[in-house]
């Protein structure tokens, strides 16, 4: 089957805007996980969800970003007022079973512009 | 804090050569270890694994060693080919309720 997809792959707004990234996870998979990604540097993690629930949430770095799967499919990861910082490419990934020792596979990402 | 990290940031091999990464942990309670493989444009790619009761493993022209008396976990590809050309990260783990810490990552580059 296919395997975790992401939109938009290209998100350009301005400071102060809102923003909605969506993934797609690989069908069956309970898990889903936000990451982030800076220019030069790895996956910084964001958000972990086990089904419906945000199992582990340590990631976000405060309360301006927001993430939700409602039917433990389909995720949207909701950013407000954006800030220039907030600039990096957005991944996301699913595993089979979920916890953070289960294979995660990931997709392209959402390349995210503030100008 | 603790962290994960790479000792080379760039390495350049010929093609056919046998390739080694090498990657510093700091965290003595990391317990699960993970290579992963990411190409421009895509998103990281799993490679291979090792838990902390396993000082190797093989899979499929990849090797990974983890030594844990000194917190150093390396990849060693044998046969580099072109398509290996990317950046690899490790990362870790301490158990399955911790969030997974990418390291900076080491940008392959295999010459024809």
């Amino acid at each position: 089957g296919a395997g975790v997809s992401q939109t938009p792959s290209n998100k350009v707004t301005e400071k102060g805007k809102y923003v909605e990234l969506r993934c797609d996870p690989i069908s069956g998979h309970t898990a889903l996980y936000w990451y982030r990604q800076s220019l030069g540097q790895g996956p910084e993690f964001l958000i972990y969800f086990q089904g419906t629930g945000a199992a582990d949430d340590s990631g976000l770095p405060n309360d301006r970003f927001f993430a939700v799967r409602p039917e433990g499919s389909v995720s949207t990861l909701k950013i407000q007022r954006t800030e220039r910082g907030d600039s990096a490419v957005y991944l996301c990934a699913s595993s089979v079973s979920g916890g953070h020792t289960d294979t995660q596979y990931f997709g392209p990402g959402t390349r995210l512009t503030v100008l | 804090g603790e962290s994960v990290g790479l000792h080379l940031p760039t390495l350049s091999v010929q093609e056919g050569d046998n390739s080694i990464i090498n990657c510093a942990y700091s965290n003595s309670a990391s317990d699960y270890f993970i290579w992963y493989k990411q190409e421009s444009g895509k998103g990281p790619q799993f490679i291979i694994d090792i838990r902390s009761n396993m000082d190797k493993r093989q899979g499929q022209r990849v090797t990974v060693l983890l030594n844990k008396t000194v917190k150093h976990l390396s990849l060693q590809i044998a046969a580099t080919q072109p398509g290996d050309s990317a950046v690899y990260f490790c990362a870790e783990t301490a158990t399955s309720y911790d969030k997974v810490i990418f390291g900076p990552g080491t940008s392959l580059s295999v010459i024809p």
